[in-house]
């Protein structure tokens, strides 16, 4: 029944490893969104997806790849990463980008870089 | 481009007392309003959202805010609190078209018994 779905909820790796972190919504939404949350709380966008296609890239680093394989799933992989991509994740999903709809959030992924 | 401040961080109330969480808004043309809540080890969720015509929106659960656009602020404000009011709670911004959510920095609500 979970709406917005993450995995995995935790993730501990080494500097410079690749890992992936999948994302999943019921709620037959058009968009969804991948945010990063640093360790003071401050939430920021990183990429938005409708049908499957980007429409934001907020100046990322190239090193995190998002992939939509269908419009309920956008997955994010990470490649060499890093102290600094240490954050919690948080994938999120709308019905439209037009700005007034309300976004639902999954619980998070809390990646832990060493 | 638009921007949201938060103007505290943290905000420690009595359980019963009034709260009132603070935030304004920077944008040179009309915004979209929303208040957040982040309870403990999860996701976000929406609590109310302004998008037009009555300035003041209220939540299922106590909670109110009034858009107030000569002082662009949207400040959250609850007469009761409760324990279980406990959480972060994020101010956010849109405007038509431009496809994303700006958040602020957060507020953490402590309610003491």
């Amino acid at each position: 029944d979970t709406a917005v779905s993450q995995t995995p909820k935790y993730l501990v790796t080494q500097m410079g490893n690749d890992k992936s972190i999948k994302c999943e919504q019921n709620l037959g939404h058009d968009t969804m969104y991948w945010y990063k949350q640093d360790s003071k709380k401050f939430l920021k966008i990183m990429f938005s997806y409708n049908n499957k296609e980007l429409i934001i890239n907020e100046t990322v680093p190239n090193r995190f790849s998002p992939k939509s394989p269908d419009k309920a799933h956008l997955n994010l992989h990470i490649n060499s990463l890093e102290l600094g991509d240490s954050a919690v994740y948080f994938c999120a999903s709308s019905q439209g980008h037009r700005g007034w709809e309300t976004q639902y959030f999954g619980p998070g992924t809390r990646l832990l870089v060493l | 481009a638009q921007s949201v401040t938060q103007l505290d961080s943290q905000v420690p109330v009595f359980e019963e007392a009034p709260v009132e969480l603070r935030c304004n808004y920077s944008s040179s043309v009309s915004v979209y309003l929303f208040w957040y809540v982040q309870y403990p080890n999860q996701g976000l969720q929406l609590l109310l959202k302004y998008l037009s015509g009555s300035t003041l929106v209220e939540s299922i659960n106590g909670f109110e805010a009034e858009f107030n656009k000569s002082q662009t602020s949207f400040h959250l404000r609850k007469p009761s609190v409760h324990i279980s009011d406990t959480a972060e709670y994020f101010c956010a911004v849109s405007v038509q078209g431009a496809q994303k959510l700006v958040f602020g920095q957060g507020t953490r609500l402590t309610i003491n018994p």
